[in-house]
C-alpha cells in the first residue's frame, strides 16, 4: 500500500528557532500533498494544499510567511514553521495524494513540535 | 465554521455492546470517508462512501451514505477494546479537499 513518512517525528525546540518537517511519499508520486494542525483531543485543521512545482494556497488565517512550504518534488514536500513560538506546539499532519486518483490521501504519522 | 457536525463527541462502552457514530452536514459532498486514529499516529482510512444511500460493511463496521449525500453514520457491533481511538468522518470538498468533523473518541472497556 501507499505508505507516507514524516521526519521527525517529534521535536522539541526553543521559542523564536525555526523548525523543518519533511513528509515523504515512499511508493508513489504525489502531485498533492496536504498539512493538518491538530490540537490535543481535537479534530485535523487543514492549513495548506501543496502542489508539486508551485506555490502553496493556504487556508484561511494560516500565516504564509509563518508556515514555509515547498513542494520541490513529486515525492517530498517540507513545512518550515519559522520563528516559532510556545502557542505553535502542536501535532503537525500531511497527506499525499496518489496522481491521477482523486479522493485518495494517504497520511503521514505525524509530527508532534513542542516549543519551549 | 465547522461544515460536519461529528456526534458524539465521547464514547464509553463495556465490550460487546452496539455503538453508533454521525456525520450530518447541511452542504453536500462528494464523497464521505471514515478514519481512524490512534494516539500519536495519523489518521487510517477506513472507507470511502460516494453514492447516496449507500452501505458499506467492513467485518464488524457498517458505514452508511445518506440519501442526499449530506449524512454518514457508523455503526460499530459488538464492540471490542482494539476498537478503541479517535473516529473520523470526513467530506470531500472541491479541490479533494477534506472537511473534518470534531471526531468522536471512543473507548471501549474490557
Amino acid at each position: 500500500g501507499a505508505v507516507v513518512s514524516q521526519h521527525p517525528s517529534w521535536v522539541i525546540c526553543k521559542s523564536g528557532t525555526s523548525v523543518k518537517i519533511e513528509c515523504r511519499s515512499l511508493d508513489f508520486q504525489a502531485t498533492t500533498m496536504f498539512w493538518y494542525r491538530q490540537f490535543p483531543k481535537q479534530s485535523l485543521m487543514l492549513m495548506a494544499t501543496s502542489n508539486e512545482g508551485s506555490k502553496a494556497t493556504y487556508e484561511q488565517g494560516v500565516e504564509k510567511d509563518k508556515f514555509l512550504i515547498n513542494h520541490a518534488s513529486l515525492t517530498l514536500s517540507t513545512l518550515t514553521v519559522t520563528s516559532a513560538h510556545p502557542e505553535d506546539s502542536s501535532f503537525y499532519i500531511c497527506s499525499a495524494q496518489v496522481a491521477g486518483v482523486a479522493e485518495t490521501q494517504y497520511f503521514g504519522p505525524g509530527t508532534r513540535l513542542l516549543v519551549l | 465554521t465547522q461544515l460536519l457536525e461529528q456526534s458524539p463527541q465521547f464514547l464509553s462502552i463495556q465490550e460487546g455492546e452496539n455503538l453508533t457514530v454521525y456525520c450530518n452536514s447541511s452542504s453536500v459532498f462528494s464523497s464521505l470517508q471514515w478514519y481512524r486514529q490512534e494516539p500519536g499516529e495519523g489518521p487510517v482510512l477506513l472507507v470511502t462512501v460516494v453514492t447516496g444511500g449507500e452501505v458499506k460493511k467492513l467485518k464488524r463496521l457498517t458505514f452508511q451514505f445518506g440519501d442526499a449525500r449530506k449524512d454518514s453514520s457508523l455503526h460499530i457491533t459488538a464492540a471490542q477494546p482494539g476498537d478503541t481511538g479517535l473516529y473520523l468522518c470526513a467530506g470531500v470538498k472541491y479541490g479533494n479537499k477534506l472537511v473534518f468533523g470534531a471526531g468522536t473518541i471512543l473507548r471501549v472497556k474490557s
